[in-house]
């Protein structure tokens, strides 16, 4: 089954402690991205990656790492995360490398919480 | 730039009765336009999308959209609500002449429909 895979869905932690969210396509999609969503906001996107080892910052990458070693994982880093980046994390995946009206594959979220 | 708008927060509609989420959009070339619903605690899921050809596109679950160029618009319409459709909407574009980048789909603020019973 073609899908994307982020974990962890739930995550409650704490300032300044690093954290992973990891995510994994089995589509062999060259393009991957990560969007936050927040209330009356959208979504809005934080990186993207058009294959591997090829990154760069999307709308808003403040307080964000990713890395693209491999084409199926674009894992999503908060080196210290702070209050604000508490959301819900979308990683997405589109076939080709983002030229045409290719579909977004969406996961399922990740809901992250900072205290 | 390109931007979207839902004007709606929230739509309300009997189980039965058409529903028709609105959505606007700008870009300064063509546009790709796109739906997407999400359902409590899930994932984003495509409805549809309209790249080129016939105004009126059908998509998942018995809904559809017309395009219309000259008002920029994009609404996502059923003939006939479920208790089920009940989720939050997106819509989202892309400039077809954006090029290459970010694959920059920018999304809507979303629209929540309720369908009651």
């Amino acid at each position: 089954e073609a899908q994307v895979t982020q974990n962890p869905r739930y995550l409650i932690t704490v300032t300044g402690k690093k954290l992973t969210v990891t995510c994994s396509q089995n589509m062999n999609h060259e393009y991957m991205s990560w969007y936050r969503q927040d209330p009356g906001l959208g979504l809005r996107q934080i990186y993207y990656s058009m294959n591997v080892e090829v990154t760069d910052k999307g709308d808003v990458p403040e307080g964000y790492k990713v890395s693209r070693k491999e084409k199926r994982n674009f894992p999503l880093i908060l080196e210290s995360p702070s209050p604000n980046q508490t959301s819900l994390y979308f990683c997405a995946s589109v076939p080709g490398q983002g030229y045409s009206g290719n579909t977004i594959y969406f996961g399922e979220g990740s809901w992250l919480t900072v205290v | 730039a390109q931007s979207v708008a839902q004007p709606e927060d929230q739509v309300n509609v009997a189980e039965g009765n058409p529903l028709t989420v609105k959505c606007t959009y700008s870009v300064s070339g063509n546009p790709y336009l796109f739906w997407y619903v999400q359902y409590p605690n899930r994932g984003l899921q495509f409805l549809l999308k309209y790249i080129t050809g016939d105004n009126l596109v059908k998509g998942s679950y018995g809904f559809e959209a017309e395009f219309n160029k000259s008002q920029t618009s994009f609404h996502l319409k059923k003939p006939s609500a479920l208790v089920s459709d009940s989720a939050l909407y997106f819509c989202a574009v892309r400039d077809k002449y954006s090029g290459a980048g970010s694959y920059q789909l920018t999304f809507g603020k979303g629209t929540k429909l309720s369908v009651i019973p």
